[in-house]
C-alpha cells in the first residue's frame, strides 16, 4: 500500500539551528500538509499546499516557517531559526485528487527534538 | 468557531465493552467528520468517516453516529478488544474546494482496553 515517508524520523538541534523536514508524499496526490503534536496533545495544523503555493496557514506557522515542493516528489518543511517550543512530533500528510480536505494520508512523523 | 470539542480524554473499557467518544463542532458550514486513531509512534490513521446528510455510518465494529441539529457526533466501538488501545481524535473539515482544505482535530482520546 501507497505510503507517506517522513526523514528523518528523529532530529535533534540546538536552539537557533536551521532544520529541513523532508516528506515523500503518495505519489498521484495533490494536496499537502504539515501538522505537529507535542507529546500526547491534539494534532494542530501547520500548513496546506496545492499547486505549488500555500492554500492555508496557522498562526503557529510564523515567518521562521516554510515549505518548499522542490521537485515532483518532494515536500519539505524548513525551521529557519528553532526555539525550544518547536520541539514536538511533526507530520506530513497528502490526500489525492478531488479528495480536499479530506482522506489525509499521515507520514510516521519526525520527533523534533530542540535543546 | 473552528474548534472541534473532544471527550472524555481517556477511557478504559473492558474487552468485549462498548467504547463511546463524543465530538461537538460550532461551525455549520463543516461538511466531512472523520475519526483518526493514532497507535504510539505512528502518525494519525483514517478510520471511518461521514456527512452530515446521513445520521449513522457503519464499517463492522465501528459506527459514527451523527446529530446535525445538537452539533454533535460519535463514535462507537462494538465488542472493543486490546488491539483497538490507541489514541481517537474526532475531525472536521470543509471539502469541495480546489485549495488544500485543513482538517481540524479534536484534542484527542486515550483508549484502554482492559483483558
Amino acid at each position: 500500500e501507497p505510503e507517506v515517508t517522513q526523514t528523518p524520523s528523529h532530529q535533534v538541534t540546538q536552539m537557533g539551528q536551521e532544520v529541513i523536514l523532508r516528506c515523500v508524499p503518495i505519489s498521484n496526490h495533490l494536496y499537502f500538509y504539515w501538522y505537529r503534536q507535542i507529546l500526547g496533545q491534539k494534532v494542530e495544523f501547520l500548513v496546506s499546499f496545492y499547486n505549488n503555493e500555500i492554500s492555508e496557514k496557522s498562526e503557529i506557522f510564523d515567518d521562521q516557517f516554510s515549505v518548499e515542493r522542490p521537485d515532483g516528489s518532494n515536500f519539505t518543511l524548513k525551521i529557519r531559526s528553532t526555539k525550544l517550543e518547536d520541539s514536538a512530533m511533526y507530520f506530513c500528510a497528502s490526500s489525492e485528487p478531488g479528495h480536499s480536505g479530506e482522506k489525509l494520508f499521515f507520514g510516521s512523523g519526525t520527533q523534533l527534538s530542540v535543546l | 468557531q473552528q474548534q472541534v470539542k473532544q471527550s472524555p480524554q481517556s477511557l478504559i473499557v473492558q474487552k468485549g465493552g462498548i467504547s463511546i467518544i463524543n465530538c461537538a463542532y460550532e461551525n455549520t458550514a463543516f461538511d466531512y467528520f472523520p475519526w483518526y486513531q493514532q497507535f504510539p509512534g505512528k502518525g494519525p490513521a483514517l478510520l471511518i468517516a461521514i456527512r452530515p446528510d446521513v445520521s449513522e455510518k457503519k464499517e463492522g465494529r465501528f459506527t459514527i453516529s451523527f446529530n446535525k441539529s445538537a452539533k454533535q457526533f460519535s463514535l462507537h466501538i462494538m465488542d472493543s478488544q486490546p488491539g483497538d488501545s490507541a489514541t481517537y481524535f474526532c475531525a472536521a473539515s470543509f471539502t469541495g474546494y480546489s485549495s488544500a482544505s485543513k482538517i481540524i482535530f479534536g484534542s484527542g482520546t486515550r483508549l484502554s482496553i482492559r483483558p
